[in-house]
């Protein structure tokens, strides 16, 4: 079992719509938890952190975590064409051991 | 301002031969990372540097050493470079616990 899972995609979306991403983990013990933003041939960049349950919001972007289910999903809203990226779940845990998802690709048409 | 700087952006190997991948970062950070990427897989963890002194194995070391010079530096090196190594290679870096990541601009390997 991959300790950071998501669903590869490609995840396609209407302009306008809400893009919803998901990630599992497998190490209770993890503490804090990152969606970063990768386009094509470029390095991740960061989108949000979350470390407490519940919801974190920041401009369209939500992030919400579940650590009782070892849950930790992104929503996008108002999607535009210029997130067409792949979405990348991270997660630290032990040591400052920090793992990557393999990465979800969003897909956003006019 | 810098930030994390990895040296070659680009390299062709020969099966066999040995080469260094250099990163270095100028933002005092204590934890350093090298992860490979290949399509389809996510950045997989190959072995991180928690703080100056230490190293660890990450998901695929098999293939791989490092050295954390000093706290500046973390150099990732192939003895016996294959085929499967063909990979692009980040190097990331953070100031500590529960903060962000900050990436080099990777390098593209090819092992032919």
């Amino acid at each position: 079992q991959k300790e950071v899972e998501q669903n590869s995609g490609p995840l396609s979306v209407p302009e306008g719509a809400i893009a919803s991403l998901n990630c599992t983990y497998s190490d209770r013990g993890s503490q804090s938890f990152f969606w970063y933003r990768q386009y094509s041939g470029k390095s991740p960049e960061l989108i949000m952190f979350i470390y407490s349950n519940g919801d974190k919001e920041d401009g369209r972007f939500t992030a919400q975590l579940n650590k009782a289910s070892q849950y930790v999903s992104l929503l996008i809203r108002d999607s535009q064409p210029s997130d067409s990226a792949t979405y990348l779940c991270a997660v630290t845990g032990g040591f400052q051991k920090l793992v990557f998802g393999t990465g979800t690709r969003l897909l956003v048409s006019p | 301002n810098a930030g994390v700087t990895q040296t070659p952006k680009f390299q062709v190997l020969k099966t066999g031969q040995s080469m260094t991948l250099q990163c270095a970062q100028d933002m005092n950070h204590n934890s350093m990372y090298w992860y490979r990427q290949d399509p389809g897989m996510g950045l997989r963890l190959i072995y991180y540097s928690a703080s100056e002194g230490t190293t660890d194995k990450g998901e695929v070391p098999n293939g791989y050493n490092v050295s954390r010079l000093n706290k500046r530096e973390f150099s990732l090196r192939l003895e016996s470079a294959a085929p499967s190594q063909t990979s692009v290679y980040f190097c990331a870096s953070v100031v500590g616990v529960n903060t962000e990541a900050f990436f080099g601009q990777g390098t593209r390997l090819t092992v032919v």
